[in-house]
């Protein structure tokens, strides 16, 4: 165990609705990183939040975006869901920008 | 070219054997490199994190990073049939985001 949290674990929605994902970092960490993981893929970057502020983004569409809370917690949301959004969300927290990223449990979305 | 690349797999080996999983990459401003073991419908588990050219052994893992090659491998000793998962190749640039390949599946059979 990681001690990163995510809620739900599970999630079925359709085509064209919103969905927002939640992560809880591991006590002391204060960057979370978001990761989308397609079946049989690596986990590609979506983005980095570091004490409350976006610190890089992969090459996702506006539609994903995030934020990080005083306590260092952090939402995905992402709007007009499409079925390519079916995957594995992976939250990942560290202690420093630079430190190792350790994993949450994931979130697995179903977009019909 | 893929940024990360990792043979897909499966690698089978036989039980007690020595598992030897291999990653590339591209840009040569990584600086960490990491391995991440996924069993299936589950999240990656961090095992080593190597960031100097040589050998880091941990248990019956050993990180091997060649800079000049471009090149990161792990070995498992003493494979276990537990130790059957995906395993993700990982490198970051100092403060950057992780970049993984999609993984090496591995087979340990009884």
């Amino acid at each position: 165990e990681t001690g990163v949290t995510q809620s739900p674990t599970h999630l079925i929605k359709t085509r064209g609705q919103q969905v927002t994902l939640r992560c809880s970092s591991q006590s002391g960490h204060n960057t979370v990183s978001w990761y989308q993981q397609a079946l049989g893929q690596g986990p590609q970057f979506i983005f980095q939040y570091y004490r409350e502020e976006e610190n890089g983004r992969g090459n996702f569409p506006p539609r994903f975006s995030g934020l990080q809370f005083p306590n260092y917690s952090s939402e995905l949301n992402v709007n007009a869901l499409e079925l390519d959004d079916s995957a594995l969300y992976l939250c990942a927290s560290s202690f420093q920008l630079s430190e190792t990223q350790y994993f949450g449990p994931g979130t697995r979305l179903l977009v019909l | 070219q893929k940024e990360v690349e990792q043979n897909s797999g499966p690698l089978s080996v036989p039980e007690g054997a020595i598992a030897s999983l291999n990653c590339t990459y591209s840009d040569r401003g990584s600086q960490s490199f990491f391995w991440y073991r996924q069993y299936s419908g589950k999240s990656p588990e961090l095992i080593m994190f190597i960031y100097s050219n040589g050998d880091k052994e941990d248990g019956r893992f050993t990180a091997q990073l060649n800079k000049a090659s471009q090149y990161v491998s792990l070995l498992i000793r003493d494979s276990q049939p537990s130790d059957s998962a995906t395993y993700l190749c990982a490198v970051k640039r100092n403060t950057d985001k992780l970049i993984f390949g999609t993984g090496t599946r591995l087979q340990v059979f009884p």
